[in-house]
Formats: C-alpha cells, sequence, structure tokens
C-alpha cells in the first residue's frame, strides 16, 4: 500500500531564507506527484504537478524535483515571503488503471518577518 | 479560482441524524471527489464520480454514500452520523483522472455531536 510521508511537520524560517521541503513515497510506480498549498481555513491549490517521466518542475520562486527511484520529492522555495506561510501538502497518483491521490500529512511551514 | 461551492460551510448535527452536504461546480468537469480532512491522517478519499449517475469508493467510504444526478452537482450523505464523522470535508474536480490536477472547494466544517 502507498505511502506518502512528509518531514518535517513543522518548520519556522526568517524571511528571505530558501527553504527545501521533502515528501517521500514507498511505491515508486507513480503515474504523477503534486506539491498544493492550505492556507488556514481554506481549501488545496495545486502549485505543481510532475508527471513521472519528468524530473522537475519551476513556477517562479518554487522548483519541485521528483526522484522515484528513490521515493522522493522535494519542493525549493527561494526567497521565503511571510506570504508563503501555510501548509504545503504533496499528493502521488499511483500508476495503474484507479490512480486516486493518496496524500501525505503536510508541513506546516512559517515565514518569520 | 475554479467555480466549486460547498454547501453548508459549517454544520453541527447530533449523533445519528442524517446529513447532507453539496459540492456545486461551474467548471464542467467530469470527475468529482470527496475528502475528508483530520489531523493525524492528512486527506483521505471517501467516493468519487466519474460522471452522471457513475460513482465509485475511495479509502473511507463506510457510513457515507454519494449521488450525482447532474454534472455540475455531487451529494455526500451521511445518513446517521457518528462522533467519529466530525471532520473537514472537501470537494474536488478535475477534468480527467490521471493526468490533471484537481482543484478543491473551500471545504465544510462538520460537528457531530
Amino acid at each position: 500500500k502507498q505511502e506518502v510521508t512528509q518531514i518535517p511537520a513543522a518548520l519556522s524560517v526568517p524571511e528571505g531564507e530558501n527553504l527545501v521541503l521533502n515528501c517521500s513515497f514507498t511505491d515508486s510506480a507513480i503515474y504523477n506527484l503534486q506539491w498544493f498549498r492550505q492556507d488556514p481555513g481554506k481549501g488545496l491549490t495545486s502549485l505543481l504537478l510532475i508527471q513521472s517521466s519528468q524530473r522537475e518542475q519551476t513556477s517562479g520562486r518554487l522548483n519541485a524535483s521528483l526522484d522515484k527511484s528513490s521515493g522522493r520529492s522535494t519542493l525549493y522555495i527561494a526567497a521565503s515571503q511571510p506570504g508563503d506561510s501555510a501548509t504545503y501538502l504533496c499528493a502521488v497518483r499511483p500508476g495503474g488503471s484507479q490512480g486516486n491521490l493518496i496524500f501525505g500529512k503536510g508541513t506546516k511551514l512559517s515565514v518569520k518577518p | 479560482d475554479a467555480g466549486i461551492t460547498q454547501s453548508p460551510r459549517h454544520k453541527v448535527t447530533e449523533t445519528g441524524t442524517p446529513v447532507t452536504l453539496r459540492c456545486h461546480q461551474t467548471e464542467n468537469h467530469r470527475y468529482m471527489y470527496w475528502y475528508r480532512q483530520d489531523p493525524g491522517h492528512g486527506l483521505r478519499l471517501i467516493h468519487y464520480s466519474y460522471g452522471v449517475k457513475d460513482t465509485d469508493k475511495g479509502e473511507v467510504s463506510d457510513g457515507y454514500s454519494v449521488s450525482r444526478s447532474k454534472t455540475e452537482d455531487f451529494l455526500l450523505t451521511l445518513e446517521s452520523a457518528t462522533s467519529s464523522q466530525t471532520s473537514v470535508y472537501f470537494c474536488a474536480i478535475s477534468e480527467s483522472q490521471l493526468a490533471e490536477t484537481q482543484y478543491f472547494g473551500p471545504g465544510t466544517r462538520l460537528l457531530v455531536l
């Protein structure tokens, strides 16, 4: 059974710092992997989607990498800002006919001014 | 933002009563999903729909039923609410199951006393 783990559960950094959020998954047979952002009391917003054939995706200050063979993905946030404070969730779509998303529990990020 | 609304946004009910949550989309997406989010568990799929009158179970479907009589509406029913169903419920939509990202609604907070 696919399991997705995100470490650390919470992270606090000063403004301007570059940071990395980690996501690991137990079964490398995935179709794609997504990173989401969730603000308090709100729904999820998709940040980046990486197909299994890709190694990374970039959007603005965000860069997500995927290493399927080792079961790892990282989300790199450059020059962090207080507005980046949120919970970041990783989700994998397993390979196979059903392929519904399996989520990690998230990393709660706090960027201090 | 994707046009997804959920109603009600907050609900308090008593154990044993039936509860229906509604998800409404204006994007004409084929797939619709119901998730629940609980501390320590992350997001878990309850049921999903791949077309009008076409639904299937997710990871945590016991105690829940769904219906989709129109493309735009997906209903989640708790036939007899229990305290273990206290949670935040999210609806999501996607154009297809495999390649596309999912867009999430704002969530419904349900408290079962």
